[in-house]
């Protein structure tokens, strides 16, 4: 079957470096996604990684190994307005995207 | 913003009510979809419209009903609904190519709650 793995909950203190992790299993694989969710908002989308290695896009970073089925989301500088939902999704065989559960991130002061 | 619409954003109804979600997207894409999301669970992926012709229903009971009248629009039916019904449905848009990129555009949701 299609599987997506993340933490549930995460807590983190601002100003420091947060790495949220994510293990999937998808018959095929075309790609992973990270979007955040804010309480009560639509999920916007942060990164696509295809190839393994890392992509940097300002504060935040993504990661993928393909061979190990996992990738990682890094976030530097960590500011109270990243308290939020992030979600991991795999782009199947078919190019649909199978999510995980979503991991809260929890900022304190 | 994120060029997707939908309404209402939040509606109560009764088991016996008929209700129905709208969305409207403004970015010109071709495949639009309908997810639940329940609390700690994974998005849950209802329908799959492209060009207007749906593609994907994933065992979605009968008292849901898509309807997708042009590109831009998606409707939701909703007849004789459950209280495990009650979630946040999700509609999202994007351009889907041959080449596979799917980046979904999602609107801000309706919290469903029945009663």
């Amino acid at each position: 079957g299609q599987n997506i793995d993340q933490p549930t909950e995460m807590t983190a203190t601002e100003g420091a470096i947060v790495q949220i992790n994510c293990t999937y299993q998808t018959s095929g694989f075309n790609g992973l996604f990270w979007y955040q969710q804010h309480a009560g908002e639509a999920p916007t989308f942060l990164s696509y990684n295809v190839l393994d290695g890392l992509e940097e896009k300002g504060r935040f970073s993504s990661f993928l190994s393909r061979s190990k089925g996992y990738s990682y989301l890094l976030l530097k500088e960590l500011q109270m307005k990243d308290s939020a939902s992030y979600l991991c999704a795999a782009s199947d065989s078919n190019y649909q995207l199978i999510w995980g559960a979503g991991t809260k991130l929890i900022i304190k002061p | 913003e994120t060029g997707v619409t939908q309404t209402p954003r939040h509606l109560v109804m009764g088991m016996t009510n008929k209700k129905s979600l709208k969305c409207e997207q403004h970015l010109g894409h071709n495949a639009m979809y309908w997810y639940k999301q329940s609390a700690k669970k994974p998005l849950e992926l209802m329908f799959v419209y492209n060009f207007k012709e749906q593609t994907e229903n994933n065992s979605v009971p009968s008292r849901f009903s898509p309807e997708c009248p042009n590109s831009s629009h998606l409707f939701l039916h909703l007849h004789t609904l459950q209280p495990e019904d009650s979630a946040l449905y999700l509609c999202a848009s994007s351009h889907r190519t041959s080449g596979g990129y799917n980046e979904q555009f999602f609107g801000p949701g309706t919290r469903l709650t029945v009663l």
